[in-house]
């Protein structure tokens, strides 16, 4: 099946410093990629949606400013959280789509725990 | 808006024991749902889908049925094992050409020897 990897798996950072993670499709074009956030005990919420080449589409809510994406090429999108503080520690989700294999299958990656101190 | 509501866990179940978890579903138009799992330290996995009333998704032993007559997707098992522990998420992408899931907040399943 299709995997995609995220990186790094958790990190530990100072308030005001920026955070980037790295969402990569190892064996698909990801034609398109979407980021998620999950607090605890709580459902995944859709943070925006990237598809390769264009800007990223953010749901109402999320600061486009602070979390940066970008989606340069078929296999990677990054997420940058930008001048971090306490309230961004979360655990953040990519998943990646392919237009080719049919829209309804998502392949997720495994996370990264952010901790902001 | 479009949502998602599971029943709350978590739930603890023997081995062998008969699992349901409910979902049921608030969409615009015919939704395509889903069920995804997540074992411990690994990604979300789809488990299952279906895309039309009356479909039944199955996969592993687990089953659920698009109801849209109460707009619910149960998730079943007959037998559950220990190694079906982890977070069950039911999901919804509704038609119209987004891709976007919506999804309910996750039940963890544990499941004794």
């Amino acid at each position: 099946g299709a995997v995609v990897s995220q990186h790094p798996s958790r990190v530990i950072c100072k308030s005001g410093t920026s955070v980037k993670i790295e969402c990569r499709s190892l064996d698909f074009q990801a034609t398109t990629m979407f980021w998620y956030r999950q607090f605890p005990k709580q459902s995944l919420m859709l943070m925006a949606t990237s598809n390769e080449g264009s800007k990223a589409t953010y749901e109402q809510g999320v600061e486009k400013d602070k979390f940066l994406i970008n989606h340069a090429s078929l296999t990677l999108s990054t997420l940058t959280v930008t001048s971090a503080h306490p309230e961004d520690s979360s655990f953040y989700i990519c998943s990646a789509g392919n237009r080719g294999v049919g829209t309804d299958t998502q392949y997720f990656g495994p996370g990264t725990r952010l901790t902001v101190l | 808006g479009d949502s998602v509501t599971q029943m709350e866990g978590p739930v603890t179940l023997s081995e062998e024991a008969f699992l349901t978890i409910n979902c049921t579903y608030t969409a615009t138009g015919y939704p395509s749902l889903f069920w995804y799992v997540q074992y411990p330290g690994e990604g979300l996995q789809l488990l299952l889908k279906a895309t039309k009333a009356d479909d039944k998704g199955s996969n592993k032993g687990f089953e659920a049925t698009y109801r849209k007559e109460t707009t619910s997707f149960h998730l079943e098992k007959g037998s559950v094992q220990v190694s079906d522990s982890a977070v069950y998420f039911c999901a919804l992408k509704t038609q119209g050409g987004s891709e976007k899931l919506v999804f309910g907040k996750g039940t963890k399943l544990t499941v004794n020897p």
